[in-house]
C-alpha cells in the first residue's frame, strides 16, 4: 500500500530557530516529491517539488532532500520567522500504475512558529 | 483567471441534500483534479479529468459522487444524498499537463458542512 507518513504532527519552536520537517514513504518507486504548505482556510502552495533523479532542492530559507532509497525526505527552514506558521504537507506520486498528479499526502506537521 | 477559482467557498447543507461544487482552473490547463480533505487528514485524491474526460476516477469514494467536464475547462462535482461523513473541504487542482513535471495549482477549496 502506498503510504505517507509525516512527523512530527505539530511543532512549536521559538522564532530564529532552524528546524527540520520529516517525511516518510512506503514505496521507493517514486516520481516525483513535493512540499506543500497550507494556511487556514486557503488552498496549498507549492513550496519544493524533487523530482525521482534528484537529491535536493533548495528555495530561499527552504532546502528539501530525497533519499529515495530509505524512503524519506525531509524539508529544512533556516532562521524560522512567525510568518513560516502553517502546515507543511508532503506529496508524493509514485511510479507504479499511478495516475501523474494524483499525489498521495501525508496527514502534515503544524507548525508555529512564536516571536 | 490567474488561478484556480473554486465557488462556493462555504457550503452548510442538511443530510440527504444534493449538492454541486464548482472548479473553474487555470486558461488553458488541460488536467483538473479533484481532492477531499477531511479534518487532521491530507488531502485524497477523487478523480482526475484529461480534457473532458475521466481518466481515473478511481478515488471517488461511492456512486453518490459524480464529476463532469463538460467543455473542457469548468468541472462539476456532485454530491448526492450527503452525508455527515461528506463533511471537509473539496479542493480542486488544475495543470498544464497530466504528464510530466505534474506542477498542480491548488484552489482554495469549497468547506462542505453536512448537518
Amino acid at each position: 500500500k502506498q503510504e505517507v507518513t509525516q512527523i512530527p504532527a505539530a511543532l512549536s519552536v521559538p522564532e530564529g530557530e532552524n528546524l527540520v520537517l520529516n517525511c516518510s514513504f512506503t514505496d521507493s518507486a517514486i516520481y516525483n516529491l513535493q512540499w506543500f504548505r497550507q494556511d487556514p482556510g486557503k488552498g496549498l502552495t507549492s513550496l519544493l517539488l524533487i523530482q525521482s533523479s534528484q537529491r535536493e532542492q533548495t528555495s530561499g530559507r527552504l532546502n528539501a532532500s530525497l533519499d529515495k532509497s530509505s524512503g524519506r525526505s525531509t524539508l529544512y527552514i533556516a532562521a524560522s520567522q512567525p510568518g513560516d506558521s502553517a502546515t507543511y504537507l508532503c506529496a508524493v506520486t509514485f511510479d507504479r500504475g499511478s495516475t501523474l498528479g494524483r499525489l498521495y499526502f501525508g496527514r502534515g506537521t503544524q507548525l508555529t512558529v512564536w516571536p | 483567471g490567474a488561478g484556480v477559482s473554486q465557488t462556493p467557498s462555504n457550503k452548510v447543507t442538511e443530510k440527504g441534500k444534493y449538492v454541486e461544487l464548482r472548479c473553474d482552473p487555470i486558461s488553458g490547463h488541460t488536467a483538473l483534479y479533484w481532492y477531499r480533505q477531511s479534518l487532521g487528514q491530507g488531502p485524497e485524491f477523487l478523480i482526475y479529468f484529461q480534457g473532458t474526460g475521466a481518466a481515473d476516477d478511481s478515488g471517488l469514494p461511492n456512486d453518490r459522487f459524480f464529476a463532469v467536464r463538460p467543455e473542457g475547462s469548468v468541472s462539476t462535482l456532485k454530491i448526492q444524498r450527503t452525508e455527515r461523513g461528506d463533511s471537509a473541504v473539496y479542493l480542486c487542482a488544475s495543470s498544464f499537463s497530466g504528464t510530466g513535471a505534474n506542477v498542480l495549482t491548488f484552489g482554495a477549496g469549497s468547506r462542505l458542512t453536512v448537518l
